[in-house]
């Protein structure tokens, strides 16, 4: 079966530092990849998918990036934090069958940055 | 841009009473819906979607949405709620190819015994 870790779960920054979020999936391949962030009062923002290796689409101008260095892991990463990227970040995965709508998510990575 | 607004950001029911959350989304073409669930400590997970075909979609748990193209909503409903139904509830549109997906803001449900 397939599954999806992200790491770490909960981070505390200071703003100016650098950030690596790590989302791996399991048991599938080539997977579309996803990073999402909630905000506090906020829905869940698309920031990032990725069709495939080294293919990432931004969806909102921001301080943040993501990279696809291999088929089944997806980072979300910061030169520099700023106060406003404090957040819950998801990461989820769906298959290549269709337009399903069905993607599956990670446990979340809780980001403050102070 | 398409868009997804719920208007209820916290519910509070006690067990047996009927839910309803509302959904409304901003596109006016054809739209694929979704609710999805995020139960306390566990994954975000689908609940329900509309494709084409009857409006009245039935999902997990006793669940079902009403697709009403003349309003653009897609409300959730459930006769009777559970206190495991505490949850906070997503209602989704398709934006486009792979599978992206536009969320609303969300809708804290807290169901008391």
């Amino acid at each position: 079966s397939q599954t999806i870790h992200q790491w770490p779960a909960t981070l505390v920054q200071p703003v100016g530092s650098p950030l690596s979020l790590e989302c791996t999936v399991e048991g599938t391949s080539n997977p579309n990849l996803y990073w999402y962030r909630q905000a506090a009062g906020r829905g869940l923002q698309l920031l990032f998918y990725s069709v495939g290796i080294g293919q990432i689409s931004s969806e909102v101008p921001q301080n943040l990036s993501a990279s696809r260095p291999q088929d089944r892991q997806f980072i979300l990463s910061s030169k520099k934090l700023l106060l406003s990227d404090s957040g819950f970040y998801l990461c989820a995965w769906s298959g290549l069958a269709g337009l399903s709508g069905e993607l599956f998510f990670g446990e979340g990575s809780r980001l403050t940055v102070l | 841009a398409q868009s997804v607004s719920q208007h209820n950001h916290h519910v509070i029911l006690s067990e047996a009473a009927s839910l309803e959350l509302g959904c409304n989304y901003s596109y006016g073409g054809t739209v694929n819906l979704f609710w999805y669930v995020q139960y306390p400590g566990q994954h975000l997970q689908l609940l329900l979607k509309y494709f084409s075909g009857d409006p009245l979609v039935k999902g997990i748990k006793g669940f079902e949405a009403e697709f009403i193209k003349s309003k653009f909503s897609f409300n959730l409903r459930k006769p009777s709620v559970q206190w495991s139904d505490t949850a906070e509830y997503f209602c989704a549109v398709l934006g486009g190819g792979y599978n992206k997906l536009i969320f609303g803001a969300g809708t804290r449900l807290a169901v008391h015994p």
